[in-house]
């Protein structure tokens, strides 16, 4: 099975300002997910995606949160306007089917709010 | 809520010691517990998906056991390697599909 290949792995950015993590690659017949960790913290489930809808959400996936597949291979995550409570390493993650199945999840994409 | 818990938080062995970690869950409306191995930078990896009370699979020196019905599972490694040095992850699935619910791991430092 391909990779899931995660952009950027690092990204630095002033609190309120809009951030896009980006996920390769999709496809209409698996699910797609966003989770996160806050250091020191769980990892904890934001997003879960099928066939071009979102499936399932979090209490923390927000207004201040959207998934987009903006050119039909791409799957990003958008954050409108970062707070620093955002700080995390957000994890993609593709799944053949659901539940019993495994998910192969990318390398992360570490995201630091000031 | 639900809550995952695991343990130890962390374990340092020396190589070629065999250890053993725990992982809890809800044993109401089970699905299946899913386990991840992730070494610092890289992916986390999935070792195990179980489904069944009495469960039982094997990796090579890394073994898991599931006992739904009581809501826990340990994860076994024989011979600690120094590759064998990652966080161990358990995972609850689903209460909503696609949500996995994840413990806090269990980080594991092998020594040679």
């Amino acid at each position: 099975e391909p990779e899931v290949t995660q952009t950027p792995s690092h990204q630095v950015t002033q609190m309120g300002q809009e951030v896009i993590l980006r996920c390769v690659p999709i496809s209409n017949h698996l699910y797609f997910y966003w989770y996160r960790q806050i250091l020191g913290q769980k990892v904890e489930f934001l997003v879960s995606f099928y066939n071009n809808e979102i499936s399932e959400k979090s209490e923390i996936f927000d207004d201040q949160f959207s998934v987009e597949r903006p050119d039909g291979s791409n799957f990003t995550l958008k954050i409108r306007s970062t707070k620093l409570e955002d700080s995390a390493m957000y994890f993609c993650a593709r799944q053949w089917g659901s539940g019993a199945n495994v998910l192969t999840f990318g390398a992360g994409s570490r995201l630091t709010v000031l | 809520i639900l809550n995952v818990e695991q343990s130890p938080q962390s374990l340092h062995v020396q190589e070629g010691d065999s250890t053993n970690f725990t992982c809890s869950f809800p044993s109401s409306n089970f699905y299946a517990l899913h386990w991840y191995r992730w070494e610092t930078a890289k992916s986390p990896e999935a070792l195990f998906v179980m489904t069944l009370n009495g469960d039982e699979k094997k990796k090579g020196r890394i073994s898991a056991t599931l006992n739904t019905k009581e809501g826990y599972s340990y994860l076994y490694i024989k011979g600690s390697q120094p590759e064998d040095s990652a966080t161990y992850l358990c995972a609850f699935c689903c209460p909503l599909v696609g949500k996995l619910v994840f413990g806090a791991g269990t980080i594991l430092r092998v020594k040679s």
